[in-house]
């Protein structure tokens, strides 16, 4: 089955490293976003690319870059992590046609 | 800028009864709703949606209706289960088609046996 995949699923690291979380998919979808998750905020967009030329701004971008790579891959990087970025993240992908979001299993980020 | 707020934050209902959850948007532009569910440990999945040129939409057990005049939007699950508990997102498409999505906060809904 066509899937969005991000990896590592679990990171543990400390204050002031770089991270870097990543998504691949095989939908064939040209529009990739990353989220983060936490308890009682929702799902807030960080960036989000409609194809491999376009980035833009979500939400959320301080602290966070972004790397469109090919059209199956976006890539998430906290150059220098600090403990609120701890949360999760996920990637999604969205169908042109109906609109329809597609998340993967998402990356939890703990940053010490 | 463009918001979405979400109501309640938790919901407890007992198994067979009905539970709504309630949206508002604040982009008026915005012309498409969907309705994510996301079980424990999973990653949300798309259970409902709806467009601006629809007032209500219904699927089994659930739907939904848009007020576009008062930018609101509900979702609505009758006869409740078990496996309905999870976390309930709403979002609203913002600006007009361009589908970057813009979440509420979420609604924990637990179903009681």
């Amino acid at each position: 089955d066509a899937d969005v995949t991000q990896t590592p699923r679990n990171r543990i690291t400390k204050t002031g490293k770089r991270i870097m979380l990543e998504c691949s998919q095989t939908k064939g979808h040209d529009r990739m976003y990353w989220y983060r998750q936490d308890p009682g905020l929702g799902l807030r967009l960080i960036y989000y690319s409609f194809d491999v030329k376009d980035i833009n701004k979500g939400e959320i971008s301080d602290g966070y870059s972004v790397s469109r790579q090919a059209q199956a891959k976006f890539s998430l990087s906290l150059e220098s992590a600090i403990p609120n970025q701890t949360a999760l993240y996920f990637c999604a992908t969205s169908d042109f046609v109906t609109g329809e979001l597609f998340f993967g299993e998402g990356s939890r980020l703990t940053v010490l | 800028g463009e918001n979405v707020e979400q109501h309640p934050s938790t919901l407890s209902v007992q198994e067979g009864d009905s539970a709504v959850i309630k949206c508002t948007y604040s982009d008026s532009a915005s012309n498409y709703f969907p309705w994510y569910k996301q079980e424990l440990g999973k990653r949300p999945q798309l259970i409902i949606d709806i467009r601006s040129n629809v007032g209500e939409k219904k699927d089994q057990r659930i739907a939904v209706t848009l007020n576009k005049t008062a930018k609101h939007f509900s979702l609505h699950i009758t006869e409740t289960q078990p496996e309905d508990s999870a976390v309930y997102f709403c979002a609203a498409s913002s600006p007009s088609g361009t589908y970057k999505y813009i979440f509420g906060t979420g609604t924990r809904l637990k179903v009681l046996a």
